[in-house]
């Protein structure tokens, strides 16, 4: 089955704790990114990459790095967590760059900076 | 102005109403999708299209380049539609752009 899959689905942190939210895709697609939705803003994107270690900043990127060593991997990393990092996230991913073909959503990432 | 404007932003109907979600842009596409999330979070791709209309089950979507206007309508609709539709452009330099969303809600 066509999936993208996120980890973990819900988090709670304190601030400054270093975290991971892992991302990975089963369709070897080369396009994959990470957006956070928050209440009045929408989807917002925060990085994407191309390809295997092609990456760029999105709208947001700020406070986030990613790394993509792999096709189907594209972790999100908090180096340094704050409140204001509290929000919805997901990963997506499409064959082609900028969902030029059919977008593939994780089942998003709930996460509390405290 | 925002690039992706949806209207409207909350929709509350009966079922089996016919439902009408639309969405304006002010920049060039190559493409446009239709998407759903429904309460939980999980996003669910429902249409991509570049031009002309696409119908799976009880959902249309019809796009119309000139004008820089997509509708997504639902024919008899259910409780288990009930979810915020949100419309995403493509740009010319592949760049996504969402719209806000519209939370539908569909009353037994």
């Amino acid at each position: 089955e066509a999936q993208v899959t996120q980890n973990p689905r819900y988090l709670i942190t304190v601030t400054g704790k270093k975290l991971t939210v892992t991302c990975s895709q089963n369709m070897n697609h080369e396009y994959m990114s990470w957006y956070r939705q928050d209440p009045g803003l929408g989807l917002r994107q925060i990085y994407y990459s191309m390809n295997v270690e092609v990456t760029d900043k999105g709208d947001v990127p700020e406070g986030y790095k990613v790394s993509r060593k792999e096709k189907r991997n594209f972790p999100l990393i908090l180096e340094s967590p704050s409140p204001n990092q509290t929000s919805l996230y997901f990963c997506a991913s499409s064959a082609h760059a900028g969902f030029g073909t059919e977008a593939f959503f994780g089942q998003g990432t709930r996460l509390t900076v405290v | 102005k925002n690039e992706v404007e949806q209207s409207p932003q909350n929709l509350t109907a009966q079922e089996g109403e016919f439902i009408t979600i639309n969405c304006s842009y002010s920049v060039g596409i190559s493409a446009l999708h239709w998407l759903q999330q429904h309460p939980g979070g999980g996003i669910v791709s429902l249409f991509m299209l570049s031009s002309g209309k696409k119908k799976h089950g009880r959902l249309i979507a019809t796009i119309n380049i000139q004008e820089k206007h997509s509708s997504l309508h639902i024919t008899a609709s259910h409780p288990r539609d009930s979810a915020v539709y949100i419309c995403a452009v493509r740009s010319f330099y592949d760049k996504i752009i969402f719209g806000k969303g519209t939370r539908l809600h569909i009353l037994p």
